[in-house]
């Protein structure tokens, strides 16, 4: 049973790029979260998707989006990056009903 | 203030300590999760308490609603132990998770 799986693995962008992150979530599971981790920080929460609509947001500006597509999958776009954009970017998977997660490995960001 | 606290931020410990990570939250939650993340970043779940007390192999982990309150302890401690663990809360089912900064443990023969 495959869990989370997040592609690419790393990225490497330019400033003004724009960069789509993808996230596989877990079998059975509906709901993907998106998490943004600076080095030596905990993650921090970006948005939340379910039922193919944005659920719950962070405090991320509006170059942040995202979509969910009816197989559950998801995908992270961030446009105009900024220096300040390079993290680790993390997905979450898990049931609406329920308190427990599966997380991807990450897609490293670099912005140079 | 950080919402969720832990302590501490840096361990070291020799191969068969007893081993003790603290978190402190502020805020109402339905669940408290333990998470362990090694050096190639993913996050893999420990633990998730509502109440009481879990214990898994060596790890185990308790809280304490009232005080607001949980400790992850880790018994005869290995190398292979070594990573950072982390404390989050959430606030209901599907909610979103909110971190602590995470503790770094190393583990030494």
């Amino acid at each position: 049973d495959a869990g989370v799986t997040q592609s690419p693995t790393h990225l490497i962008k330019t400033r003004g790029q724009q960069v789509t992150l993808r996230c596989s979530p877990k079998s059975g599971h509906d709901t993907v979260s998106w998490y943004q981790q600076a080095l030596g920080q905990g993650p921090q929460f970006i948005f939340q998707y379910y039922e193919e609509e944005e659920r719950q947001r962070g405090n991320f500006p509006d170059r942040f989006s995202g979509h969910q597509f009816p197989n559950y999958s998801s995908e992270l776009n961030v446009n105009a990056l900024l220096l300040g954009d390079s993290a680790l970017y993390l997905c979450a998977s898990s049931l609406v009903s329920d308190y427990g997660y599966t997380f991807g490995s990450g897609t490293r960001l670099t912005v140079v | 203030k950080n919402e969720v606290e832990q302590s501490p931020q840096n361990l070291t410990a020799q191969e068969g300590e007893f081993i003790t990570i603290n978190c402190s939250y502020s805020v109402g939650i339905s669940a408290l999760h333990w998470l362990q993340q090694h050096p190639g970043g993913g996050i893999v779940s420990l633990f998730m308490l509502s109440s009481g007390k879990k214990k898994h192999g060596r790890l185990i982990a308790t809280i304490n609603i009232q005080e607001k309150h949980s400790s992850l302890h880790i018994t005869a401690s290995h190398p292979r132990d070594s990573a950072v663990y982390i404390c989050a809360v959430s606030g209901g089912t599907a909610s979103k998770l909110t971190f602590g900064t995470g503790t770094r443990l190393q583990v030494t023969l």
